[in-house]
């Protein structure tokens, strides 16, 4: 069965700081997997997806790297900011079960000015 | 086309009653799931459209849930009799196929008193 865990569960961090988040897969049977952010009360916005064929993907601050055989991802952000802050979900879509996503249970970025 | 749109954004309902909530997709995504999300946790996955055929549907998915998408257009998710633990995230989210990535909606908060 395909578990994703997310480490750390929280993390606070000043303004301007490069970060990294980390999720991990038992699996390494997957599709692709894709990174969201959740804003409170709100849906998912998705950042990136990288299929299982590919090792990174990059937009603006963001860099998601993929290593399937080791059964991790991390989503590296650089020079954070306040607006950063939200929970952050990693997600992988199993090969034997292509119509879901198995999502972590996220990490929570605080941002300090 | 905006997005993954869901309806309503909030509902609070009395235990015993019924609610029905809507989700438009993204028009041309043939795909379309629903996912459940309760505090501090990832989304679940509840059920899987392809055009207008459920093809999936979760252990989570009591007899109380019914969800339809008539002519693959707009989908409705009911929960009939709500109890206290169906106070929940309910997600939508749309896609056009396994390489692609999921769009989710905004969800619907539901508070069962």
């Amino acid at each position: 069965k395909q578990e994703v865990t997310q480490i750390p569960a929280a993390l606070s961090v000043p303004e301007g700081e490069n970060l990294v988040l980390n999720c991990s897969f038992t699996d390494s049977a997957i599709y692709n997997l894709q990174w969201f952010r959740q804003d409170p009360g709100k849906g998912l916005t998705s950042l990136l997806l990288i299929q299982s064929s590919q090792r990174e993907q990059t937009s603006g601050r963001l860099n998601a790297s993929l290593d399937k055989s080791s059964g991790r991802s991390t989503l590296y952000i650089a020079a954070s900011q306040p607006g950063d802050s939200a929970t952050y979900l990693c997600a992988v879509r199993p090969v034997d079960s292509s119509y879901k996503l198995i999502f972590g249970s996220g990490t929570r970025l605080l941002v300090r000015p | 086309d905006t997005g993954v749109s869901q309806d309503p954004r909030h509902k609070i309902t009395k235990r015993g009653q019924n609610v029905t909530f809507r989700c438009d997709p993204i028009s041309e995504h043939n795909r379309l799931y629903w996912y459940r999300q309760t505090l501090g946790q990832g989304p679940e996955f509840l059920t899987y459209f392809q055009n207008e055929a459920q093809l999936e549907k979760s252990r989570l998915l009591s007899d109380r849930f019914s969800a339809e998408r008539p002519k693959g257009s707009f989908s409705t998710l009911e929960i009939q009799r709500t109890e206290q633990g169906d106070s929940a995230m309910y997600l939508c989210a749309s896609s056009s196929g396994t390489d692609y990535g999921y769009t989710f909606g905004s969800g619907t908060r539901l508070t069962v008193v």
